[in-house]
C-alpha cells in the first residue's frame, strides 16, 4: 500500500518549452502532496506544498509563475515548468501524505511517500 | 523555520563496522523525525523514523535516538554490509495538520561500506 507514482520518469526538452510532471497515489487518497527538486549531490529541497483544492504554497525563492503546481484531485497533482531553462534541469520528487484516519493502522500521520521522481534535462 | 544540519557528510567504512550519523534540528516544535536512504537516481526511501515521545527505537540493524533537550537525534547501522551503501538523509517536520507535515531535510551522508 500507499505508492506513488510519477510520470514522466525522464524528460528532455528545448529551452523556452513547458514540462508538466504528473504525481499520483495509486491507492490511497492525499490530501497533501510536495513537490522537491534535488541537485546532484545535494539534499532534497521542498518547492511547494499543495493541498486538494486549494492553491499551493511555496517556499521562499520558488517562482510560482514558473513553477505552476495543480491539486485537482486527491490522486493527482502536476507540476509545470514554464519556460524552462537549462539551470531547471534537475531530479524532480513528489511525496503524498494523508491524515491517520485516512488509513488507520497503516500509515502514520506524518510520514510522506515518495514519487520515483523525474529527471527533468533542458538542452 | 526549520534547520537541520547533518554529519558527517561522508562516512566510510569497513563491513560489518558501525555506521552512526547524527543531525540536529533547531525547531523545538519539530515532533516527527525520518531517516531515509536514497541510491542514485532513486526515490528517498524511508528507513526508520522516531516521534518525540520516545528516546530509541530500533528495528534490526537500524536504530535511532533521539535527545530533545539537546535537539538532536543519530542515526545507528550495525554490522554494515555493502549494500548500506547509499546517501542517508535526516529529517524533522512539526507534524499535526497539512502544513505542519512539511520535512527539512538535513544535507545527506554518503555512506560507502568496503566489502
Amino acid at each position: 500500500g500507499a505508492v506513488v507514482s510519477q510520470h514522466p520518469s525522464w524528460v528532455i526538452c528545448k529551452s523556452g518549452t513547458s514540462v508538466k510532471i504528473e504525481c499520483r497515489s495509486l491507492d490511497f487518497q492525499a490530501t497533501t502532496m510536495f513537490w522537491y527538486r534535488q541537485f546532484p549531490k545535494q539534499s532534497l529541497m521542498l518547492m511547494a506544498t499543495s493541498n486538494e483544492g486549494s492553491k499551493a504554497t511555496y517556499e521562499q525563492g520558488v517562482e510560482k509563475d514558473k513553477f505552476l503546481i495543480n491539486h485537482a484531485s486527491l490522486t493527482l497533482s502536476t507540476l509545470t515548468v514554464t519556460s524552462a531553462h537549462p539551470e531547471d534541469s534537475s531530479f524532480y520528487i513528489c511525496s503524498a501524505t494523508t491524515p491517520l484516519s485516512g488509513l488507520a493502522g497503516q500509515v502514520s500521520y506524518n510520514e510522506q511517500f515518495f514519487g520515483p521522481g523525474t529527471r527533468l534535462t533542458v538542452l | 523555520g526549520e534547520n537541520v544540519e547533518q554529519h558527517p557528510s561522508t562516512l566510510s567504512v569497513q563491513e560489518g563496522d558501525s555506521a552512526v550519523i547524527k543531525c540536529t534540528y533547531s525547531d523545538s516544535a519539530s515532533n516527527y523525525f525520518p531517516w531515509y536512504k536514497q541510491e542514485l537516481g532513486k526515490r528517498p526511501q524511508l528507513i526508520i523514523d522516531i516521534r518525540s515521545n520516545v528516546g530509541e527505537k530500533k528495528d534490526q540493524r537500524i536504530a535511532v535516538t533521539l535527545n530533545k533537550t539537546a535537539k538532536h537525534f543519530s542515526l545507528h547501522i550495525t554490522e554494515t554490509q555493502p549494500e548500506d551503501s547509499a546517501v542517508y538523509f535526516c529529517a524533522a517536520s512539526r507534524g499535526g495538520g497539512t502544513s505542519g507535515s512539511r520535512l527539512t531535510f538535513g544535507e545527506g551522508t554518503q555512506l560507502t561500506v568496503n566489502p
